[in-house]
């Protein structure tokens, strides 16, 4: 079952806002990533995480804040968030982190922030 | 510079129709995977297949056929007898042991199949 979960679906939120993405697969991956899409254009990198541990954070803002409670599960906290970060939020999955694992990527959270 | 280059970003076909989807990529590594994946409007990307430096060989899964070709840096995707179902938006991808492991993308070409 090469199944990866997001919740919620979609996501409105205003700029003084706390929220929550959540990510999850039961597949034994130990590579999870946060990517960001907008319109139009290829998915941006944003996070990778390797055996819980923050692996890769491409200079994202620190208005979001990755977490990784176990090996099958992915959050991105979203706080004070500006108009420009409205775009859809996919999670993807990989065996391990290297050069040959293909990713899993789930179905996305698309956001709007107000 | 790009390091993945999808040229078409459009294509219309009518179904039956046969549709190829050019991929360029750029890399100094000797060790590197390439990969297809599907973006359908509900948004999920979907793995359609991986290729490695070291391998040449030309593929297919039904419909699809893939051909790799290092003289020409290119790893193009064929659908043979397109379907309404294979319109979409497709992403060639570049994996790099000297970048990271990280994918990069190219920036798509959204096919669209009509009936």
């Amino acid at each position: 079952d090469t199944e990866v979960t997001q919740t919620p679906k979609h996501l409105v939120m205003g700029m003084t806002n706390k929220k929550s993405l959540k990510c999850e697969q039961h597949m034994g991956h130990r590579a999870m990533y946060w990517y960001k899409q907008k319109a139009k254009k290829p998915p941006e990198l944003m996070f990778v995480y390797s055996y819980e541990k923050l692996s890769i954070n491409e200079s994202v803002p620190s208005r979001f804040s990755p977490e990784c409670p176990n090996s099958s599960l992915l959050n991105l906290h979203l706080h004070a968030l500006q108009p420009e970060d409205s775009a859809l939020y996919l999670c993807a999955s990989s065996s391990r982190q290297g050069v040959s694992y293909e990713q899993y990527f789930g179905p996305g959270t698309r956001l709007t922030v107000t | 510079a790009q390091k993945v280059t999808q040229a078409q970003t459009e294509i219309s076909v009518v179904e039956k129709e046969d549709v190829t989807l050019d991929c360029v990529y750029e890399t100094r590594d000797t060790t590197y995977y390439l990969f297809w994946y599907k973006q359908p409007p509900s948004g999920e990307l979907v793995f359609l297949i991986r290729r490695n430096s070291f391998d040449e060989q030309n593929e297919i899964s039904g419909r699809y056929s893939w051909n790799f070709q290092k003289s020409t840096s290119s790893f193009n995707f064929t659908i043979t007898a397109s379907q309404v179902v294979d319109s979409a938006v497709y992403f060639c991808a570049l994996s790099e042991r000297n970048a990271g492991n990280m994918l990069t993308f190219g920036g798509g070409t959204r096919l669209m199949v009509k009936p």
